[in-house]
């Protein structure tokens, strides 16, 4: 059971626009930001978003990221067949002491 | 180019100990952390713990304590992960990862260690 709770699916049409969301509590999202990261088949993960709403060089801006509360939102618009892949969230946890994952996401893109 | 390169697969008995190495290259290793996250087959990541090169201080999860050591030597940017008392449900793939220290965001991962524990 992960610390931090995502829907283990999500889907969309190519074009259409996606959200995956990410709970958490006052320990870990509420008191630290979010990363996101895209793990695409048989590859390392990638971090996809960084300090609430920061991307790497690289990232597209098609993907973005909201926080509130204790809970977090990736957002991917116009997607695209290349952005089929898993997702995961993660934050530092205080309680822990240490970083705490989702569950992850995997993103069927029909 | 910024980039961290992970030993080759390893295949460890129950009980053994297994060492993975992350060697960095293209940016100074002392000036950011390095974090071990795991991933069973099919299954999610799991954070094992972090060191700063620098100091050589470390953390890590509770779920480890006293089986994970993690080690690195300066003069080759390398980090170490030593994992002992192995068992089947320690079998996934390994990666090290970049962070800057303090919280920082996990932003460059090596290839992956594959490390099987069977009899």
């Amino acid at each position: 059971q992960s610390v931090l709770t995502q829907p283990p699916s999500a889907s969309g049409t190519p074009g259409q626009r996606v959200t995956i969301s990410c709970s958490g509590s006052s320990s870990n999202i509420g008191s630290n930001t979010v990363n996101w990261f895209q793990q695409l088949p048989g590859t390392a993960p990638k971090l996809l978003i960084y300090g609430i709403n920061q991307r790497p060089s690289g990232v597209a801006d098609r993907f973005s990221g909201s926080e509130s509360g204790a809970s977090a939102s990736l957002a991917i618009s116009g997607l695209q067949s290349e952005d089929e892949a898993d997702y995961y969230c993660a934050a530092w946890d205080d309680s822990l002491n240490g970083w705490v994952f989702g569950g992850g996401t995997k993103l069927t893109v029909l | 180019q910024v980039q961290l390169v992970q030993s080759g697969a390893e295949v460890k008995k129950p009980g053994a100990s297994v060492k993975v190495s992350c060697k960095a290259s293209g940016y100074t290793f002392t000036n950011y952390d390095i974090n071990w996250v795991r991933q069973a087959t099919g299954q999610g990541l799991e954070w094992m713990g972090w060191m700063n090169p620098n100091s050589g201080n470390t953390g890590h999860a509770q779920k480890f304590q006293g089986r994970v050591t993690m080690t690195r030597n300066t003069s080759i940017s390398t980090a170490y992960m030593e994992l002992s008392s192995l068992r089947s449900e320690d079998t996934a793939v390994y990666y090290c990862a970049r962070a800057k220290t303090g919280k920082g965001a996990f932003d460059i991962w090596g290839q992956g260690t594959m490390v099987t524990v069977s009899s």
